[in-house]
């Protein structure tokens, strides 16, 4: 299976950003990398996705590392809904149009007021 | 919202009563998922359905099975229920297209006794 690493817990301060980081090594040139985050109580949340070139969207950014086998997730200024666990997936194609997404224990956002 | 809700969203069975979860979704989407989420485990994947009457096993298969009759609803059936079965289940749809991302409903809580 597709494994990504990411720090257990990571904490920030309100309206500070947020860099959070996942490392990729075994990626290959066409597994794309998302990220979800999952608020207390409630259901993961798409956040964004990325190939190769940086990407940003209302939510996040997100800078691929030239050789793609790393990426963080960039919130510009945490706030406390923000805080939630982060899963970084590198999301594999399991034949055909078949691609699943495996979930590992994702990165704790503390926001402190 | 995506269009994704789950009934029951809690419910309480005893060791060896059949259970029976739905999903249903209102996008017209083609791909489903179920997932379990346990602590210290993340969410795995249990089944998935890449359209009507097709399904597949995910990694966390045994003691379950599903039907997709159509489009709008998965069905996630436990024949038998264990209290290794306890955990909250989420369900998933993804249209199956373009960046693959995957949006989740609210979540069932099940307790076996």
């Amino acid at each position: 299976d597709a494994k990504t690493t990411q720090p257990n817990s990571m904490e920030s301060n309100e309206e500070e950003p947020v860099h959070l980081p996942c490392n990729h090594s075994t990626i290959s040139g066409t597994d794309y990398i998302h990220w979800y985050r999952q608020l207390p109580s409630q259901g993961p949340e798409y956040v964004i996705h990325g190939l190769t070139s940086n990407v940003n969207n209302r939510m996040a950014s997100l800078a691929i590392a030239e050789d793609r086998k790393s990426s963080t997730l960039i919130l510009h200024r945490a706030t406390l809904r923000d805080a939630a666990v982060y899963y970084c997936i590198q999301l594999v194609n399991s034949g055909g149009s078949n691609y699943k997404l495996t979930f590992g224990k994702g990165t704790l956002l503390t926001v402190n007021p | 919202d995506a269009g994704i809700t789950q009934s029951p969203r809690h419910k309480v069975t005893e060791t060896g009563t059949p259970v029976t979860l739905r999903c249903h979704q209102t996008e017209n989407h083609r791909y489903m998922y179920w997932y379990r989420q346990d602590p210290g485990h993340g969410l795995r994947l249990i089944h998935y359905s890449y359209g009507v009457k097709d399904t597949d096993k995910g990694e966390v298969s045994d003691g379950y099975s599903v039907s997709r009759s159509k489009t709008e609803d998965f069905l996630l059936t436990l024949e038998s229920a264990t209290s290794s079965q306890t955990s909250v289940y989420f369900c998933a749809i993804c249209t199956g297209t373009g960046s693959y991302e995957q949006y989740f409903g609210p979540g069932t809580r099940l307790t076996v006794t």
